[in-house]
């Protein structure tokens, strides 16, 4: 089985300053790992995913994020925060399976507020 | 134009309706999703189909039926509308992979009176 687990279900940051939305995973394989973006009254669309390559992973926007196993944690991080950046976000995590059964599961999600 | 459309975008309904959204892609993937989204839960998953032939029920698929009418084409049917089925409905598309993106549509909103 595989579960995400978004601390923060509201981040608020000032223009500028550092974004980290946290992201725990749950799983019995190695996954692979999304972090997608909900702009106000629009779909999702993909920031970044780990796929077992790199640990560090860079995304559209200046968003990167970090496999970190040993911490089973996939957090999101960008510098300084933008005001385009006011979204929400949710952390993802799908596992390869013999079965044909594979699903993208998500968090909670976390609203991101910016500041002026 | 957009590679995943939904249709309607809004809807409201009375209990009791039969109601149906659409979903249509132009990428040419075989695999597609039905999720809903309300605050505070995140998405999750109502259907899955892996191709034509293929539809598999997601965790909260009571009350909810599919159709896989042709690759591009994935339709989600409420049967007898009810008022907690009131949320936001996405369609997505992926390639085959669990690696892979999924390209998510606009979204319809769901109002059931």
């Amino acid at each position: 089985a595989q579960s995400v687990t978004q601390l923060g279900s509201h981040v608020s940051v000032s223009e500028g300053a550092l974004v980290l939305l946290r992201c725990n995973y749950s799983s019995s394989v190695p996954p692979y790992l999304f972090w997608y973006v909900q702009y106000p009254n629009q779909g999702l669309q993909l920031l970044l995913k780990y796929t077992s390559a790199a640990t560090l992973v860079k995304g559209i926007n200046g968003f990167e994020a970090e496999f970190k196993k040993s911490e089973t944690s996939f957090h999101l991080t960008k510098p300084s925060a933008h005001m385009s950046d006011a979204a929400e976000y949710f952390c993802a995590v799908s596992l390869l399976s013999n079965f044909g059964n594979e699903k993208l599961t998500f968090g909670t999600g976390t609203r991101l507020t910016i500041i002026p | 134009d957009a590679d995943v459309t939904q249709t309607p975008r809004n809807r409201i309904t009375k209990t009791g309706k039969r109601i149906m959204l659409e979903c249509s892609q132009t990428k040419g993937h075989d695999r597609m999703y039905w999720y809903r989204q309300d605050p505070g839960l995140g998405l999750r998953l109502i259907y899955y189909s892996f191709d034509v032939k293929d539809i598999n029920k997601g965790e909260i698929s009571d009350g909810y039926s599919v159709s896989r009418q042709a690759q591009a084409k994935f339709s989600l049917s409420l049967e007898s509308a009810i008022p907690n089925q009131t949320a936001l409905y996405f369609c997505a598309t992926s390639p085959n992979g669990a690696w892979e993106t999924q390209y998510f549509g606009p979204g319809t909103r769901l109002l059931v009176l």
